[in-house]
């Protein structure tokens, strides 16, 4: 099993919708986690951290459930220029800091 | 403040040859990562520098090998190239903490021939 597993997708959605994505992680220590975008051959981008009691920015939302250890991100009222590859990041803490990626899912908006 | 800045933007190299990746970190940033991101593929760690030290590294062979400066820059050597070894290359910085985020470079896109 992957450490870090995301569904490539692509998600196909028209503007307006709301979409969820989901990543799970295989290491129970791991202590911190994000979500990055990352648009067609450019560099990975910090969309947002993803704390314990969840967190929301504008149209976005993360959620963390250690329980089940999975991430969330959500958005709302998707745009056109939402279109991109989310990509979920794990970091293991305790002295052994690996940021591990997921391979990212893939997000269409059309009109 | 600049961000984390890599040279070359580009390169083309034949199998066998070797080649040199420059990074410099986001100012007050005194950790640096390199990965190695294929087509439709996350990015994969490779190795991390933090005090001029390999701290930790991925499943890559010896053939990846780097170095940390005083200032925090970096470098990602790569020896006896291989086709698989194209990709795009992005060095990520961030402070020592396994709570802070990493931001990363435009990256070096790699293509052996």
């Amino acid at each position: 099993r992957k450490e870090v597993e995301q569904d490539p997708g692509p998600f196909n959605v028209p503007e307006g919708a709301t979409v969820a994505f989901n990543c799970t992680y295989s290491n129970s220590a791991s202590q911190s986690f994000f979500w990055y975008r990352q648009d067609c051959r450019k560099e990975p981008k910090l969309l947002m951290s993803v704390y314990s009691s969840g967190n929301e920015d504008g149209r976005f939302t993360a959620q963390l459930n250690r329980a089940s250890q999975y991430i969330s991100l959500l958005i709302r009222d998707s745009k056109l220029s939402d279109s991109a590859t989310y990509l979920c990041v794990v970091n293991i803490g305790g002295g052994s800091y690996i940021p591990t990626f997921g391979r990212g899912t893939s997000l269409i908006v059309h009109p | 403040d600049a961000g984390v800045t890599q040279s070359p933007t580009h390169l083309i190299k034949t199998r066998g040859q070797q080649v040199t990746l420059r990074c410099s970190p986001k100012s007050g940033h005194d950790t640096v990562s390199w990965y190695q991101q294929a087509l439709g593929q996350g990015p994969q760690f490779i190795f991390q520098y933090y005090e001029e030290e390999e701290r930790q590294r991925g499943n890559f062979p010896d053939r990846f090998s780097g170095h940390q400066f005083p200032n925090y820059s970096s470098e990602l050597n790569v020896n006896a190239l291989l086709l698989g070894d194209s990709a795009l290359y992005l060095c990520a910085s961030s402070r020592r903490s396994s709570e802070q985020p990493q931001h990363f470079g435009d990256g070096t896109r790699l293509s052996i021939l």
